[in-house]
């Protein structure tokens, strides 16, 4: 199974800032995924990240809200723009799993945003 | 529209008391059902991925299985570390997107 860090683990920002995220997997990867979990609720897809191409991003996400990185592939950024509580959750980033089509998950990055 | 529903949202069992949780699941063409755990502000772990109907895995006191309709998963003697939240995925033939539910709640009481 892939092994997946995710930086920063926990931040507190204030609002109308912006925070990056990253995650760094250990093995070459094709597809990477990005998730956003709110207090007390499931997984929420936000992009699907391929190397050497734009981010498919899910319906109630866009582009200049949750720009994504992915320039290689071990690795890919995601940035929280203009920041609002709103915005306060636990963010994910996986891969896929080579065969079976699920998914290995980080650590997750809980964000807080006063 | 693939959907994933489970049940109950929480569970409390002594220690030692044996129960299952459910998903049930509506997905043209199953490619896999997985199910994983997630302890407060962690990620999800892998538990398990199952592919047909009639399949059954195992790990320690937690055994998955499916049918055409939906997944169990039993958990037989549970011990207090057990407590995590479970989440039931499912991703169809054609689709790279995994499906999840809300998940169950599970808390043991020693």
């Amino acid at each position: 199974s892939a092994v997946i860090s995710q930086k920063p683990s926990r931040d507190i920002c204030q609002r109308g800032t912006s925070l990056t995220i990253q995650c760094q997997v250990d093995s070459q990867v094709t597809m990477m995924f990005w998730y956003r979990q709110q207090p007390g609720q499931s997984l929420t897809l936000i992009a699907t990240a391929n190397q050497g191409s734009e981010a498919t991003y899910e319906s109630g996400f866009v582009i200049d809200k949750f720009p994504i990185s992915r320039p290689n592939l071990t690795f890919s950024t995601l940035t929280v723009s203009n920041m609002s509580p709103e915005d306060s959750s636990i963010y994910l980033c996986s891969v896929e799993e080579y065969t079976g089509g699920g998914q290995y998950f980080g650590p997750g990055t809980r964000l807080t945003v006063t | 529209e693939d959907q994933v529903t489970q049940s109950p949202e929480a569970l409390r069992l002594q220690e030692g008391e044996s129960s299952s949780l459910n998903c049930s699941y509506t997905v043209s063409g199953l490619r896999g059902l997985f199910w994983y755990r997630q302890d407060p502000g962690k990620g999800p772990e892998f538990l398990f991925t199952l592919y047909s109907a009639g399949e059954e895995k195992e790990k320690e006191r937690l055994k998955a299985t499916l049918t055409k309709k939906e997944s169990f998963l039993h958990i037989t003697a549970p011990k207090p570390e057990d407590s995590a939240t479970y989440l039931c995925a499912v991703v169809g033939f054609g689709n790279e997107k995994l499906t999840f539910g809300t998940g169950t709640r599970l808390t043991i009481i020693p």
